[in-house]
Formats: C-alpha cells, sequence, structure tokens
C-alpha cells in the first residue's frame, strides 16, 4: 500500500458544483496534512493545511481531516474554470529521523464552464 | 506567506554541458530544502533532501556524481546538474521546508526551472 493515495482522476466537475477530492494516508503517526494545487506548467503552490479532526474552511475551499479513518479531504465550493488544476495531498509525520514529508500521486480536476 | 525563488526559470544548453540552478527562501530560514523533477503528465518525484551545513540525502535510483547539491546557508541551496544529457530535460522544482507553531513543517514550493539539454 502506497503511504498516500489519491484517486488520479480526472474528476469533471460543472461550474458552480462542489468538487470533493479525497486522500487516504497509510501511516497513523502522520501529524499534519496539507493540499497543493498545481497548473499545468508550474510548481505547485499551497492551498492550506490541517491537524486536527474536524473541518477547517478558507474562502471556497474546506479541509477535512479524519484520522481514525486515515483520510484527509479538500471541498472546493462554487467551483470555477479556473480551479481547473492537479491537486496534490501531502502528509507530514515525525520519526526518529525528523520530519517527513510525503506527497500522494495527485488529482486532474476539470471544472467544465 | 513565505516565498521561494529558483533561478534561472528556464535554460536550454548543448548535451555535455552544467547547469546550476539556485533556490532560495526570501522570507524566511530553511535548514531544510527538497529538489524535485517532474516530467510531462508525471508526478513530483524527490530527488534529494538538501540539509543546510551538512550532505544531501538522495533518493534511490539518483545520482549524486551527476546532480550535485550545495546547501550553504540557511537560504540557499543549489543543484548542479553535471554532464547534462538530453534524457535530462524536465522541470525542476525546489522547495523549502518552514517550521512554524506546534512543530508544524510547511513545504513551499519555488517557481521551477525548465531544463532543456539539445
Amino acid at each position: 500500500q502506497k503511504e498516500v493515495e489519491q484517486n488520479s482522476g480526472p474528476l469533471s466537475v460543472p461550474e458552480g458544483a462542489i468538487a470533493s477530492l479525497n486522500c487516504t494516508y497509510s501511516d497513523r503517526g502522520s501529524q499534519s496534512f496539507f493540499w497543493y494545487r498545481q497548473y499545468s506548467g508550474k510548481s505547485p503552490e499551497l492551498i492550506m493545511f490541517i491537524y486536527s479532526n474536524g473541518d477547517k474552511e478558507d474562502g471556497r475551499f474546506t479541509a477535512q481531516l479524519n484520522k481514525a479513518s486515515q483520510y484527509v479531504s479538500l471541498l472546493i465550493r462554487d467551483s470555477q474554470p479556473s480551479d481547473s488544476a492537479t491537486y496534490l495531498c501531502a502528509v507530514n509525520r515525525r520519526d526518529n529521523y525528523g520530519q517527513n514529508f510525503v506527497f500522494g500521486p495527485g488529482t486532474r480536476l476539470s471544472v467544465l464552464p | 506567506g513565505a516565498v521561494v525563488s529558483q533561478h534561472p526559470s528556464r535554460v536550454i544548453c548543448k548535451s555535455g554541458t552544467s547547469v546550476k540552478i539556485e533556490c532560495r527562501s526570501l522570507d524566511f530560514q530553511a535548514t531544510t530544502m527538497f529538489w524535485y523533477r517532474q516530467f510531462p503528465k508525471q508526478s513530483l518525484m524527490l530527488m534529494a533532501t538538501s540539509n543546510e551545513g551538512s550532505k544531501a540525502t538522495y533518493e534511490q535510483g539518483v545520482e549524486k556524481d551527476k546532480f550535485l547539491i550545495n546547501h550553504a546557508s540557511l537560504t540557499l541551496s543549489t543543484l548542479t546538474v553535471t554532464s547534462a544529457h538530453p534524457e535530462d530535460s524536465s522541470f525542476y522544482i525546489c522547495s523549502a521546508r518552514a517550521t512554524w507553531g506546534r512543530g508544524t513543517d510547511t513545504q513551499y514550493f519555488g517557481p521551477g526551472t525548465r531544463l532543456t539539454v539539445l
């Protein structure tokens, strides 16, 4: 089992709808969780991070974390064509050697006008 | 938010030459920086972890003698692709780790360097 898994997509949603992106992780010692957005030909940019169970909202974005089920999700409300990108989930955990940052393969989102 | 710069943004070179890419954290100190490579339509691939003042840690399959990493200060890491060949053509992205409160680390990415080897 890979450490961080995401559905590769593409996930297609109509403009104005809610896009739901999911991520699962294998290491229960994981402590903090990140969502990055990567446009084609560009580098990833941080959207938000979460480290407590529950929801965290930032504008149109909501991150949801459930450590018991080992999943983290990102909801994008009122999706816009400009949200079309690849979304990377990343998990950070601390071990005896320091902190280990692991990325998922990304989910490609396409918002249709 | 934290800003990471990379230079150059794009480079075209002849086969056999060496290319140096700089990665700078502009408004924070980064004891650890990471170098990634990304081929078209593929995932990020971690190449190495660069630690200030010590040797870099390379991922399996990455040639340390070909991809030289130097992290001489808390704000600068460099990647040198030595004797570049066409198969080294890729998008090279660095990131810098920032440590905030509660011991939480966050990675911030530079804009990337597109390398084309002719």
